[in-house]
This record gives structure tokens, C-alpha cells and sequence, in this order.
């Protein structure tokens, strides 16, 4: 079965700071692995996705994340952080078999402090 | 595309009166999801349909709750009869069933049961 483990509920950086968010997988078969940004009161949006092409994904609005199959793990990063990017964030995985299903982390909230 | 739709975007209900709430996947698209999204439970999956077809209402919470989808372009959950327990953002998503399952989000329904 598969499963998502993202590790810190909230996480707080100052303006202009590294955004580093955790997020392990377990999958019986190769995965596919997704990155969710959620702003208040509004719906997910798809940030990046990973599908067995390159290792390294590069999303919308500067994020990227970097597939580590030896740790099992989809980091999602940004060198700087900005206020707007103050949300809170999801990772799903997929089997991309018959059971179409993604399943998701309980979420990460950012803050961003000036 | 206008992306999923979802209609109201907002209601308020007395409890014990039958609430129905409306989704439009995107065209082309023949998965789809609902989710229920509280500060307490984080974000659920109620129930999923493939072509059209209930495949996994699991997380239906009880027989209040029902879900359709008489055809590709439309969805309906209902719940009856509500009870305030039941206020949340209850999202619809849609994704194709093959390739990698990426799922597009609707903007929610904010439930408020009174």
C-alpha cells in the first residue's frame, strides 16, 4: 500500500530563506509523486509532479523537488522564500495503476515572517 | 477550460435539512473525486467514481451521505439529513484514469451547518 509521511505540521522561515519541506513515500511499485499548494481559502493547485522522467522537478513559482529513491524521499525546496508563499502544502502519492487514488500528506503550513 | 466547478460556493444550513452540493469535472475527464477538508481531520477522501461508476465510497462517513454521477459532466453529494459535525470545505477534484493520476482541484463548497 502506499503512504505519505510529511514531517512538520507547521514550519516557519524568515523573508528571503531556504523552504525546505519533508516528505517520504512508501510505494510497492514505482511512484508518482505530487507537490500541492493550497492558499487560504482556496483550493489545491498543482505545484510539480514527479513521473519517472528527470529526478529533479522544477514547479511553478520557483519550487523544485528532488525524487531520492535510496531514501524514499520528495523534498520540496526554494532557495528564497517570499510572503506570498505562505500556505500550506501537500504531498500525494500514486501508483498510476487501475486504482487511480492519490494519497496525501496531513500538510504542511508555512509561514513566512518580514 | 474553465477548470472544475463547484456550485454554491458557499452555504449555510439548519440542522437536519438536506444539503446538495454540485460539481463539473473538467471535460475529458473521467475520474472523480470527492474530499472533505476540516481543521480537526485534515483532508478526506469521501468517494471516488471511474466513467461514471462508484469505485471506492469507503470514506463515506455514514448513510447520510450519498454521492452521484449520472453522467460525465456532472456530480452531486448529498447529505440528509445535516448535522453540524458535518461543516467543512468539501472539494470535488477530476483527473484522467490513466497516465499519472495528476488530480485538478475545484475551488470547494464551505458547508456551515447551524
Amino acid at each position: 500500500a502506499q503512504s505519505v509521511t510529511q514531517l512538520g505540521s507547521h514550519v516557519s522561515v524568515s523573508e528571503g530563506a531556504l523552504v525546505l519541506l519533508r516528505c517520504n513515500y512508501s510505494s510497492s511499485v514505482p511512484p508518482y509523486l505530487f507537490w500541492y499548494v493550497q492558499y487560504p481559502n482556496q483550493g489545491l493547485q498543482l505545484l510539480l509532479k514527479y513521473t519517472s522522467a528527470a529526478t529533479l522537478v522544477k514547479g511553478i513559482n520557483g519550487f523544485e523537488a528532488e525524487f531520492k529513491k535510496s531514501e524514499t524521499s520528495f523534498h520540496l525546496t526554494k532557495p528564497s522564500a517570499h510572503m506570498s508563499d505562505a500556505a500550506e502544502y501537500f504531498c500525494a502519492v500514486s501508483t498510476g495503476g487501475a486504482t487511480n487514488k492519490l494519497i496525501f500528506g496531513t500538510g504542511t503550513l508555512l509561514a513566512v515572517q518580514p | 477550460d474553465a477548470g472544475v466547478i463547484q456550485s454554491p460556493r458557499h452555504e449555510v444550513t439548519e440542522m437536519g435539512q438536506e444539503v446538495t452540493l454540485r460539481c463539473k469535472p473538467i471535460s475529458g475527464h473521467n475520474s472523480l473525486f470527492w474530499y472533505r477538508q476540516t481543521m480537526m481531520r485534515g483532508l478526506e477522501l469521501l468517494i471516488y467514481f471511474n466513467n461514471n461508476v462508484p469505485i471506492d465510497d469507503s470514506g463515506m462517513p455514514e448513510d447520510r451521505f450519498s454521492a452521484k454521477m449520472p453522467n460525465a459532466s456532472f456530480s452531486t453529494l448529498k447529505i440528509q439529513p445535516s448535522e453540524p459535525r458535518d461543516s467543512a470545505v468539501y472539494f470535488c477534484a477530476s483527473s484522467l484514469s490513466t497516465g499519472s493520476h495528476e488530480q485538478f482541484f475545484g475551488p470547494g463548497t464551505r458547508l456551515t451547518v447551524l
